[in-house]
């Protein structure tokens, strides 16, 4: 079955240190994205990437690095210069259904960080 | 810069009632999504609309696109408490970001 894999379930860090959040989808979509969602609340972008060896800022990169090495995998460091990093992180992909319209999001079980 | 808004946040509704939850956003798309969330799981998509006008079902949901309007609707028939969630909207800016809205998180109470 095609989908998208995040490890692990639950991260538990103490402040100070950086994070590897663990993302791989194997539905051959070009895009991937990194979401932060916070206790009732919508979900904001952090990076995003649309094709190997490229990615772009999102609304809430800072304290957070990204890298797209493979198509299957979009890993996100969160950094100790991230102020509040306790969050709940979804990683996303897409494809286009034409020429400009992309599919809905595909979205993996997510990340649940504690930072203390 | 594109902002989606939702409403109601909250919604606490009787089984067998009627409901509907505004998505509203403040530049031109015309690609709409929207996305179900169960309590500390991830989001599945619902519902793909890409024009003005454009109308979706799924079972007691029905969800719907104006563009012109720059509002789209996601309609509740007859609600059951399986579909207590938090419900998001989402907008393609054009520019390869989705921006969603705050969701709304719905209880049916029998």
């Amino acid at each position: 079955d095609g989908g998208i894999t995040q490890s692990p379930k639950y991260l538990f860090r103490k402040e100070g240190q950086n994070v590897t959040l663990s993302c791989e989808q194997n539905l051959n979509h070009d895009a991937m994205y990194w979401y932060r969602q916070d206790p009732g609340q919508g979900l904001r972008l952090i990076y995003y990437s649309q094709i190997v060896n490229d990615f772009q800022k999102g609304d809430i990169a800072e304290g957070y690095s990204v890298s797209r090495e493979k198509k299957e995998s979009f890993p996100l460091t969160v950094t100790s210069a991230q102020k509040n990093p306790t969050a709940f992180y979804l990683c996303a992909s897409s494809t286009r259904l034409g020429t400009a319209v992309r599919s809905p999001l595909h979205f993996g079980n997510g990340t649940r960080l504690t930072v203390t | 810069e594109l902002k989606v808004e939702q409403n109601p946040l909250f919604l606490s509704m009787q089984e067998g009632k009627n409901y509907t939850i505004y998505c509203n956003y403040s530049t031109t798309s015309d690609r709409l999504y929207w996305y179900r969330q169960d309590p500390g799981k991830s989001l599945e998509s619902l519902f793909v609309l890409l024009s003005n006008g454009a109308v979706k079902q799924e079972g007691r949901l029905m969800a719907s696109l104006d563009t012109k309007a720059r509002l789209s609707t996601l309609h509740i028939t007859a609600a059951v408490h399986d579909l207590s969630a938090t419900y998001f909207c989402a907008v393609d800016d054009n520019n390869n970001d989705m921006r969603f809205g705050a969701g709304t998180r719905l209880t049916v109470k029998p």
